[in-house]
C-alpha cells in the first residue's frame, strides 16, 4: 500500500535557524509529489510540485529537492511568518490514476519564534 | 492558479441531518476533488466528481453518505448526510489546473 510519511510531526526554529523537513514515499510509480502549506483553519496552499528525482525548485525561503525515495523541503532563515503546517503528498502513475487523487503525509507543524 | 470557494465556512449540525457544501471554482475545470481532513489526521479523497457523469468514490466512501452533484463546470456540491459525530472534519473541494492542484478554504463541520 503507498504510504507517505513526513517527519518531524513538530519543529520549532528560531528566527534565522535554517532546516529541512523530511517527506518518505513508497509507491509504486511516482508521478509528481507535491508540497503545500496549511495554515489554521485554512485549505493547503500550492508550493511546489516535483516530478523527477533531482528536480529542485525554490520559492522564496524554500527549497523542496526529490530523490527516488523522499523529499527535502529546506527552509533557510525563516521568519515567523513561515509558521504553518507543510504538508507532503504524492500521486502514484499506476492504478489508472487519476489526476488529482493525492496521498498525503500528516504534515509538519513549524514554529518560528523570534 | 485557481480560485475556489466554499460554503459555509463552518457549521455546527445535529445527529442525523444532512449539509450540503458548495464548492465555487473561478475557471472551467473537467474534475474537481472532495476531501476530507479529520482531526490530526492527514487529507483523505473522498470522490471524483466529473461535469456529465456520476462522481467515483474511494474505498470507505458510499454515494447514499456523501452525494455530490456537478451541473457545471465550475461548481459542485458534497452532501453529509445522516450525520454522526465521526463526520466532524474539513471538507475540502480541489481542483487540477495546468497539472497543479489547487484547494478550497476548506468548510469545518462539527457534529452534535
Amino acid at each position: 500500500e503507498d504510504q507517505v510519511t513526513q517527519s518531524p510531526e513538530a519543529l520549532r526554529l528560531q528566527e534565522g535557524e535554517s532546516s529541512s523537513l523530511n517527506c518518505s514515499y513508497t509507491v509504486s510509480g511516482l508521478r509528481g509529489l507535491f508540497w503545500y502549506r496549511q495554515d489554521p483553519g485554512k485549505g493547503p496552499e500550492f508550493l511546489f510540485t516535483l516530478y523527477s528525482a533531482g528536480e529542485e525548485k525554490e520559492k522564496e525561503r524554500l527549497k523542496a529537492t526529490l530523490t527516488k525515495k523522499e523529499s527535502f523541503l529546506h527552509i533557510t532563515a525563516p521568519k515567523p511568518e513561515d509558521s504553518a503546517t507543510y504538508l507532503c503528498a504524492v500521486q502514484a502513475a499506476d492504478r489508472g490514476s487519476t489526476l488529482g487523487r493525492l496521498y498525503f503525509g500528516r504534515g509538519t507543524q513549524l514554529t518560528v519564534w523570534p | 492558479s485557481a480560485v475556489i470557494s466554499q460554503k459555509p465556512s463552518r457549521d455546527i449540525c445535529q445527529r442525523g441531518t444532512s449539509l450540503t457544501i458548495q464548492c465555487q471554482v473561478d475557471s472551467q475545470v473537467t474534475m474537481m476533488f472532495w476531501y476530507r481532513q479529520q482531526p490530526g489526521q492527514s487529507l483523505t479523497l473522498i470522490a471524483t466528481a466529473n461535469q456529465g457523469s456520476e462522481a467515483t468514490y474511494e474505498s470507505g466512501f458510499v454515494i447514499d453518505k456523501f452525494p455530490i452533484s456537478r451541473p457545471n463546470l465550475t461548481f459542485s456540491t458534497l452532501t453529509v448526510s445522516n450525520m454522526s459525530p465521526e463526520d466532524s472534519s474539513i471538507y475540502l473541494c480541489s481542483v487540477v489546473l495546468a497539472y497543479e492542484q489547487y484547494f478550497g478554504p476548506g468548510t469545518r463541520l462539527t457534529v452534535t
